[in-house]
Formats: C-alpha cells, structure tokens, sequence
C-alpha cells in the first residue's frame, strides 16, 4: 500500500545546488521516515521525525513536517554528485509495523 | 553490527525451481521485513514478523513461503514462480514497532525465467 505522494518524481540540479522534494500522506501518523536508495539496491534511511516535531536537522539534510496539512519536505543542502539516489518517504499504518512508502524522487546531481 | 545481511545478491530461477533468500541481522532487532519492489516503484509490504511470528502477510501468494527460524534469520522459500515476480526484494529489521527506523539489507535480485 502507498501512503506518501512525493512531488516533484525527478530532479536535475548542479552540484552544490540544494535539493527540495515534497510529500504528502493521508492518514495520521507517529512519525515520518525518509530513505535513499542507490540503483536499485537496497534503503538507506535517513531522516525520522515524530509527529510532535516540526522541524529536524541531520548534516545536509533538513527535514519540515506539518501535520495540519499533512505534508513533509526533505531538503538536501550543498548537493554532490554522491547524492544522485531516489528517495522515498515512508510513513507507518495501523500501528508501526506496516511501513507504506511514497512514489519516490530520483534526484540526479551533475557533477 | 549495524548491517542486515541479504543473500544471494542475485538469484536466477526456473519457474518449477525451488529457491530460498536469506536474511540476517545481529542488532537484536524483534521485528522483520521482507518487501518485494519492481524497477521505479517503491517497495511493497509482503510479511511482518514479530518476535519471530508472523504477524502480517499482505495477501501474499503461497509460492511464496517466509520462515523466521529465530530473532537473526529470515527466509524467503520461493517455488513456483512466475516471471511478474522477478524483482528486487528487500528484507529489513527494526526494534519493535519500528519507531526508530528501519534497516534494509541491500536486497536480492530475483530473476525468473
């Protein structure tokens, strides 16, 4: 099942560029989870923040939610070429068990 | 060990074989994962496991078989494929409930022929 709706699904930008992507989800949640994925292998994750935080910093990374309007944004600040992955956003239904991801952004850095 | 470990890396299969995928993971984590995802999609929930029962099969075809032999290992017994079931496919682990995140391994890809 998918709960997120990541938009926009691609990204071109120039190194040392920063990278925005949105998401959104349906239901109410505990928490928010973002994940990388280089070609096709497997997730790395990233970036969590509960639904009482607003805001949440990680590197380069920097990640909003609002709750109100059920909505999240990842922000890749500085990007490089090593960041070129897709990346998911990710919420848990029913309890923390069942983890339902977004669509995706497959972000393309050009070194 | 901060890993959860996928093997084989790449699997090719007839479609009257009987293979397995395995899965580990020594961070003591209670609950298991196994996700099956298609090129330019995101990963689909196929079984749950918590403390080594199963607790969630989303409907899951029974070529399809998960096995939880204790709290490390996760299997995966394919028989009877199809080659729509060629994809990647993704085992992870959490701490119960999954609060903190989870761990992918880095999948197998299974191709059915």
């Amino acid at each position: 099942s998918q709960q997120g709706e990541e938009d926009p699904q691609a990204l071109s930008i120039q190194e040392g560029e920063n990278a925005t992507m949105n998401c959104s989800y349906k239901t109410s949640i505990n928490n928010l989870q973002w994940y990388r994925q280089n070609s096709g292998r497997g997730l790395v994750h990233l970036i969590l923040i509960r639904s009482n935080e607003r805001e949440k910093h990680s590197g380069r990374l920097r990640v909003t939610l609002d709750t109100s309007k059920k909505s999240s944004s990842l922000l890749i600040t500085a990007s490089r070429a090593a960041d070129t992955a897709s990346y998911f956003c990710a919420t848990p239904l029913y309890g923390n068990n069942r983890l339902a991801f977004g669509k995706g952004n497959q972000v393309v850095v050009i070194p | 060990d901060t890993e959860v470990t996928q093997t084989p890396k790449h699997l090719v299969m007839g479609m009257t074989n009987k293979k397995s995928l395995k899965c580990e993971q020594h961070m003591g984590h209670r609950a298991m994962y196994w996700y099956k995802q298609k090129a330019k999609k995101p990963p689909e929930l196929m079984f749950v496991y918590s403390y080594e029962k199963l607790s969630i099969n989303e409907s899951v075809p029974s070529r399809f078989s998960p096995e939880c032999p204790n709290s490390s290992l996760l299997n995966l017994h394919l028989h009877a494929l199809q080659p729509e079931d060629s994809a990647l496919y993704l085992c992870a682990s959490s701490h119960s409930q999954g609060a903190f995140g989870y761990t992918f391994g880095s999948g197998t890809r299974l191709t059915v022929v």
